[in-house]
């Protein structure tokens, strides 16, 4: 069985801090990581993506995320903070049968 | 190349009626995934459909089915509404079955009195 833990269901940076949202994972085969982001009434966004390969992925907006088999981690980091970014961001894998199975989200605030 | 669309973007329904959700994904895309959001319960599968065929489906009650047409568009209903039906629900496309990164439409919010 596969399963996603998000540590904190809400954080609070500053702008222009480091994001940083954290993902664990649990998979019986090797994984393949998505992060998504969601803006208020509307859909997800695929953020960045881990199939195979170079275990730090870089995505769009600023974001990046490593893979790490030893912690079964696969954190979101952003270097610096922007109010839009404010969102909720949601770790996910998905099974062989190509279903995505996603943590509970985090939200994240950005203050001024 | 235009993205995943749903209609309608929203819906009030009242309980015992039906429902039906429409989905047209990324052109070119075969594979067709139905998810519902809620607060308390997150992000859940509904079902998975390719070439016509459903070829997954999550674990929630037969009041729930789709099903996907020759040109890859998918509908979704719901049978007898209940009011914890009340969600918003997203469609997801990608380009083959199996583990294909999945890019999803605005959602349909269905609010059920």
């Amino acid at each position: 069985a596969q399963s996603v833990t998000q540590l904190g269901s809400h954080v609070s940076v500053s702008e222009g801090a480091l994001v940083l949202l954290r993902c664990n994972y649990s998979s019986s085969v090797p994984p393949y990581l998505f992060w998504y982001v969601q803006y208020p009434n509307q859909g997800l966004q695929l953020l960045l993506k881990y199939t195979t390969g170079a275990t730090l992925v870089k995505g769009i907006n600023g974001f990046e995320a490593e893979f790490k088999k030893s912690e079964t981690s696969f954190h979101l980091t952003k270097p610096s903070a922007h109010m839009s970014d404010a969102a909720e961001y949601f770790c996910a894998v998905i099974t062989l049968g190509g279903k995505l199975i996603f943590g509970q989200g985090t939200e994240l605030s950005v203050k001024p | 190349k235009a993205g995943v669309t749903q209609t309608p973007r929203y819906l009030i329904k009242t309980r015992g009626q039906q429902v039906t959700l429409s989905c047209s994904p990324i052109s070119g895309h075969r594979s067709v995934s139905w998810y519902q959001q809620t607060p308390g319960q997150g992000l859940q599968f509904l079902f998975e459909y390719f070439s016509e065929t459903q070829r997954n489906k999550g674990n929630f009650p037969g009041r729930f089915s789709g099903r996907q047409f020759s040109n890859s568009r998918s509908e979704m209903n719901v049978s007898t509404l209940e009011l914890g039906d009340s969600a918003l629900y997203l469609c997801a496309s990608s380009l083959e079955a199996g583990r294909e990164t999945q890019y999803f439409g605005p959602g349909t919010r269905l609010l059920v009195l």
